[in-house]
């Protein structure tokens, strides 16, 4: 069966880097885009962006451009997320997703920015 | 950036009643090859969001028949025709018609 598995929580000081990584099973890595959404704790989801797996080409959604990468290690079936230059306002579940087709999500990653 | 409306902000029912969430946007969500991109998730409690309809009414494998999806253009709704116990959660349309994709801010379905 399709399964995205994400790496586990981070605790991070603010003006420190992070990088998420997102596992994909089940099915052929590079046929489906993959996306990012942010959960900030108690609100809502918020979407960041989506990496063409078979390309490499990321596209972000403005909030989100400038400290945070999309990357991929195709090779390993793997989507990553980095995030540099924490701010507490970065303190968020982040998600993987397969948004298209049949519908998958990570089981999302954690990450908690204090100094 | 479409804005996606979500009412109510909660619901509380008992098993058994109905449900209806409604999911305006800002703009029609009608895309140029003549789909609308309108999805409803369920995020239960402590869980990952899990798609119920796609393309405004079809359900996803799995998904049981009492979950039902309408409208066009702007005005979409989400209806459950008995709820369950295992329906409590926050439920989001999101529109991916326009970029960039965006979700509603959610309806948390409690149950009584």
């Amino acid at each position: 069966q399709i399964q995205l598995v994400q790496s586990g929580p981070e605790l991070k000081k603010p003006g420190e880097s992070v990088k998420i990584s997102c596992k994909a099973s089940g099915y052929t890595f590079t046929d489906y885009a993959m996306h990012w959404v942010k959960q900030a704790p108690g609100k809502g989801l918020k979407w960041m962006g989506w990496i063409n797996t078979y390309t490499g080409k990321p596209t972000y959604a403005d909030d989100f451009k400038g400290r945070f990468v999309f990357s991929l290690e195709a090779s390993a079936s793997t989507a990553n997320l980095q995030i540099s230059n924490l701010k507490n306002e970065d303190t968020a579940t982040y998600f993987c997703a397969r948004l298209f087709g049949v519908d998958a999500w990570g089981q999302g990653a954690s990450v908690t920015v204090s100094s | 950036d479409v804005v996606m409306t979500q009412t109510p902000v909660s619901l509380s029912l008992a098993i058994g009643q109905p449900a209806s969430i409604s999911c305006k946007s800002s703009q029609s969500l009608v895309h140029s090859d003549g789909k609308t991109y309108l999805s409803w998730i369920l995020q239960r409690p402590g869980q990952s969001p899990k798609r119920l309809i796609y393309l405004v009414s079809k359900l996803d494998s799995g998904v049981p028949d009492r979950f039902s999806g309408s409208g066009s253009e702007t005005e979409f709704t989400l209806k459950i025709s008995r709820v369950e116990a295992e329906d409590l959660g926050v439920y989001y349309c999101w529109q991916a018609t326009h970029f960039p994709l965006t979700f509603g801010s959610g309806t948390k379905l409690e149950i009584k």
